[in-house]
């Protein structure tokens, strides 16, 4: 089946430094990745919608310059969340799309767990 | 917009009891529903989903959903649970017509606990 892989699968880091957070679909090429935010027992909040070549696309509320996406390749997406703080510790999950196949088709990756100390 | 309500946020149930999760959406549009199991501090596996066509939808691990339009319900249920059934279960939906193309709303979760 289609895998998608997350890392790393965890990160601690000190509060004003930046965590890049990689996205990669290992046997499938996706157009659209898409990154979730899952706080502790809730449930997960899309923050913007990647797609290779072009800019991200946030929802409402994500501050693009605090959280920057980059879509370089068919098989890779990165979020990088800029100048940390501990509110920005969180479980981050990335979902992929393949070129081909059904459109309603996301594979999830494993998530991240980001802890800003 | 949609909306995905789960009315339970926890179901404890007994080992190979039934279990039925419980999951009303919200829309203007005819959407797509999903239902996603996620074990602790990994990510979502799809159980199974709606597209169209057949309202009653079977899915992996033994599980089945129903989708009602009238009550705008997707409830998941399995007629006999395992222990390795503990996880959380998410329900979403989609809509397959929007602008950014089948992005996923989730519902809160339901936190399903088998005990022995």
């Amino acid at each position: 089946g289609a895998v998608v892989s997350q890392h790393p699968s965890r990160v601690i880091c000190k509060s004003g430094t930046s965590v890049k957070i990689e996205c990669r679909s290992l046997d499938f090429q996706a157009t659209t990745m898409f990154w979730y935010r899952q706080f502790p027992k809730q449930s997960l909040m899309l923050m913007a919608t990647s797609n290779e070549g072009s800019k991200a696309t946030y929802e409402q509320g994500v501050e693009k310059d605090k959280f920057l996406i980059n879509h370089a390749s068919l098989t890779l997406s990165t979020l990088t969340v800029t100048s940390a703080h501990p509110e920005d510790s969180s479980f981050y999950i990335c979902s992929a799309r393949p070129m081909t196949g059904a459109a309603d088709t996301q594979y999830f990756g494993p998530g991240t767990r980001l802890t800003v100390l | 917009a949609q909306s995905v309500t789960q009315l339970d946020s926890q179901v404890p149930v007994f080992e190979e009891a039934p279990v039925e999760l419980r999951c009303n959406y919200s829309s203007s549009v005819s959407v797509y529903l999903f239902w996603y199991v996620q074990y602790p501090n990994q990510g979502l596996q799809l159980l199974l989903k709606y597209l169209s066509g057949s309202t009653l939808v079977k899915g992996i691990n033994g599980f089945e959903a129903e989708f009602n339009k009238s009550q705008t319900s997707f409830h998941l249920r399995k007629p006999s649970v395992h222990i390795s059934d503990t996880a959380e279960y998410f329900c979403a939906v989609s809509d397959p017509a929007g602008a950014a193309g089948n992005k996923l709303t989730f519902g809160g979760g339901t936190r399903v606990l088998v005990k022995p």
